[in-house]
């Protein structure tokens, strides 16, 4: 099946610690997001790559890193330095970032502070 | 800069009445419009897109949206409405002229469809 596959889809943190969370698309596409969803206030942009090798910061990067090594990939790592990193995680990606593209998104990961 | 708003946090219908979730846009340049639907857990899906053209624009499941460019708004409508429609729904927008492409998404509005 084609599509954008997260994993995992629950992890919980520990105070201090690093997390990385992965997502793997098949589509071809160019371009990958990375949003956060908390209740009441939407999507929020973390990161983006327009092309392999290269990415942009959101509007919300603080506390959190990406790469882009392989077209096909783009995990986020959630740093010790994201005080407040428990939210619903959502990887997106299109074919290429120009602007009457759809977006389409995975599945969600869950992430808890414990 | 762009910006979108869903000025309703919720929205009640009836089963078998027909549904309108409102979303209104700011943009520089000519938007490009999108509505998502989100079900619990779950990722966001596509519903339609507005890029140019015929001002309403079908899309799946039964849904459309009207783009009315003098009230700068792009409502989303369904003629009857369906229990399996109660869901978190999205409006987004792009700016034609916006360097960056982002896309920006509205806070959400959570529509129940009552039995």
């Amino acid at each position: 099946d084609g599509g954008i596959t997260q994993s995992p889809k629950y992890l919980f943190r520990k105070e201090g610690q690093n997390v990385t969370l992965s997502c793997e698309q098949n589509l071809n596409h160019d371009a990958m997001y990375w949003y956060r969803q908390d209740p009441g206030q939407g999507l929020r942009l973390i990161y983006y790559s327009q092309i392999v090798n290269d990415f942009q910061k959101g509007d919300i990067a603080e506390g959190y890193s990406v790469s882009r090594e392989k077209k096909e990939s783009f995990p986020l790592t959630v740093t010790s330095a994201q005080k407040n990193p428990t939210a619903f995680y959502l990887c997106a990606s299109s074919i290429s970032s120009s602007s009457g593209n759809t977006i389409y998104f995975g599945e969600g990961s869950w992430l808890t502070v414990v | 800069a762009q910006s979108v708003a869903q000025p309703e946090d919720q929205v009640n219908v009836a089963e078998g009445n027909p549904l309108t979730v409102k979303c209104t846009y700011s943009v520089s340049g000519n938007p490009y419009l999108f509505w998502y639907v989100q079900y619990p857990n779950r990722g966001l899906q596509f519903l339609l897109k507005y890029i140019t053209g015929d001002n309403l624009v079908k899309g799946s499941y039964g849904f459309e949206a009207e783009f009315n460019k003098s009230q700068t708004s792009f409502h989303l409508k369904k003629p009857s409405a369906l229990v399996s429609d109660s869901a978190l729904y999205f409006c987004a927008v792009r700016d034609s002229v916006n360097r960056d492409d982002k896309i920006i998404f509205g806070k959400g509005t959570r529509l129940h469809i009552l039995p």
